[in-house]
């Protein structure tokens, strides 16, 4: 069965730290991985997907099949990155994604 | 540009009575529509989606049902909530494109006594 963890609830950081927000999947196909993000009071958006190997608001994320990971990093945190992360896993021909349970992110000053 | 709308935004019902949200998609046609089910520490759960009109698949067992009665319409319902039900429930669509990524609305809470 498709499955997406991410092991971390709660990931407090100071701004200006390195951030690495971890997501591992289990699937049989071919992975398509993203990642989702919801700020206070706004709706759940995509931040990136691995397929486009973009950065976005300084956000990178690899895909890593042989530890079948795609954490989410960036080495300079801001207090506007604080947020609700979700990775999700694309499963093929059902159209359908597969979320983990999300982490949060808490920037401080 | 497409938009997505639910409502209503914040919904308080009794144990045992019928419920009703909708969500409504402009601006494309023949999306795919999801529902799902956001609650603390357990992420987004998929409840069900629709690839047309008529077309409905479910993804967990449970007191809630679906349906898209028009291309761009999705509802879900319930004929007798539970108190298990209270949640954040989002609607999201998705165009039929290879690249395509879900758009979210902005959600219905649901608080059930």
């Amino acid at each position: 069965a498709q499955r997406v963890t991410q092991p971390e609830k709660l990931l407090s950081v100071f701004k200006g730290a390195p951030v690495e927000l971890k997501c591992n999947y289990s699937y049989s196909g071919s992975p398509e991985l993203f990642w989702y993000v919801q700020y206070s009071r706004q709706r759940l958006q995509l931040l990136l997907r691995h397929i486009s190997r973009e950065s976005i608001k300084g956000f990178t994320a690899d895909l890593n099949k042989g530890e079948t990971s795609f954490h989410l990093k960036k080495p300079f945190a801001q207090e506007e990155d604080s947020a609700m992360y979700y990775c999700a896993l694309k499963v093929t021909g059902f159209q359908k994604l597969v979320f983990g349970t999300g982490t949060r992110l808490l920037v401080s000053p | 540009s497409q938009t997505i709308h639910q409502w209503p935004a914040t919904l308080v019902q009794p144990v045992g009575s019928p419920l009703s949200l909708e969500c409504t998609v402009e601006g494309t046609s023949n999306p795919n529509l999801y529902w799902y089910r956001q609650a603390a520490g357990r992420g987004l759960q998929l409840l069900f989606y629709s690839v047309g009109i008529g077309q409905i698949s479910s993804e967990v067992p449970q007191n809630l049902s679906a349906s898209r009665p028009q291309d761009r319409q999705f509802i879900l319902s319930s004929k007798k909530l539970l108190l298990s039900d209270s949640g954040f429930y989002l609607c999201a669509w998705r165009g039929t494109g290879p690249q395509e990524t879900q758009y979210f609305g902005p959600g219905t809470r649901l608080l059930v006594l």
